[in-house]
């Protein structure tokens, strides 16, 4: 069984300004974990993900997340926010496997980022 | 860039009716599946889709729902008859491989049973 967890439902931070957005997750085996970005009315958006490969991914729109297996966590952070960074984001892992499994997506609850001048 | 297409945006159903949701996969992709949101919880998965039969199903996916593709470019999602908690918005999403390619969402169908 697989589960993700996001601190903060809402996280505001000024223009400029890092961006941390936490999750934590939890695999019976080794996960897959993505990020995905949702803006208003549009679909989810793959920002990035990892596969057992480098522990630091990077993503579009200048977005990383650091893979930490000791802490089971899958932090997303960008050095300066903009504007157009306001969105929903959300965390979500998969298990490896054939088939369908890599799509088979468990979610977190989702934390809104606000941006503000 | 190829996109998933989901129709219409908004249904809006009385209970009991049967209501099918309709997707447009990105042509060469072989994998499909649906989730949906409920407001305020989380996107959830329903069910996957591969060679023309279901791989994978949740504990949500029950008789009363079911996909098809019918014409090897749609993929349909089919609610029998409505519940006020089927209200949500419902996400079909494609991939062409395993893990090497990302899976890719449409806009969503915000289904609205009263």
């Amino acid at each position: 069984a697989q589960s993700v967890t996001q601190l903060g439902s809402h996280v505001s931070v000024s223009e400029g300004a890092l961006v941390l957005l936490r999750c934590n997750y939890s695999s019976s085996v080794p996960p897959y974990l993505f990020w995905y970005v949702q803006y208003p009315n549009q679909g989810l958006q793959l920002l990035l993900k990892y596969t057992s490969a480098a522990t630091l991914v990077k993503g579009i729109n200048g977005f990383e997340a650091e893979f930490k297996k000791s802490e089971t966590s899958f932090h997303l952070t960008k050095p300066s926010a903009h504007m157009s960074d306001a969105a929903e984001y959300f965390c979500a892992v998969s298990a490896p496997g054939g088939g369908t499994s890599y799509g088979k997506l468990t979610f977190g609850q989702g934390t809104i980022l606000t941006v503000h001048p | 860039e190829p996109e998933v297409t989901q129709t219409p945006s908004h249904q809006v159903t009385q209970m009991g009716q049967e209501v099918i949701l309709r997707c447009v996969p990105i042509s060469n992709h072989l994998y499909f599946y649906w989730y949906r949101q409920i407001l305020g919880q989380k996107v959830e998965f329903l069910v996957s889709f591969y060679n023309n039969e279901i791989s994978e199903k949740s504990e949500i996916f029950d008789d009363q729902f079911s996909v098809e593709r019918p014409d090897g470019s749609n993929f349909t999602l089919k609610i029998r008859s409505t519940k006020l908690e089927d209200s949500a918005m419902y996400f079909c999403a494609s991939g062409k491989d395993t893990y090497n390619s990302p899976l890719h969402f449409g806009n969503g169908t915000r289904l609205t049973v009263t």
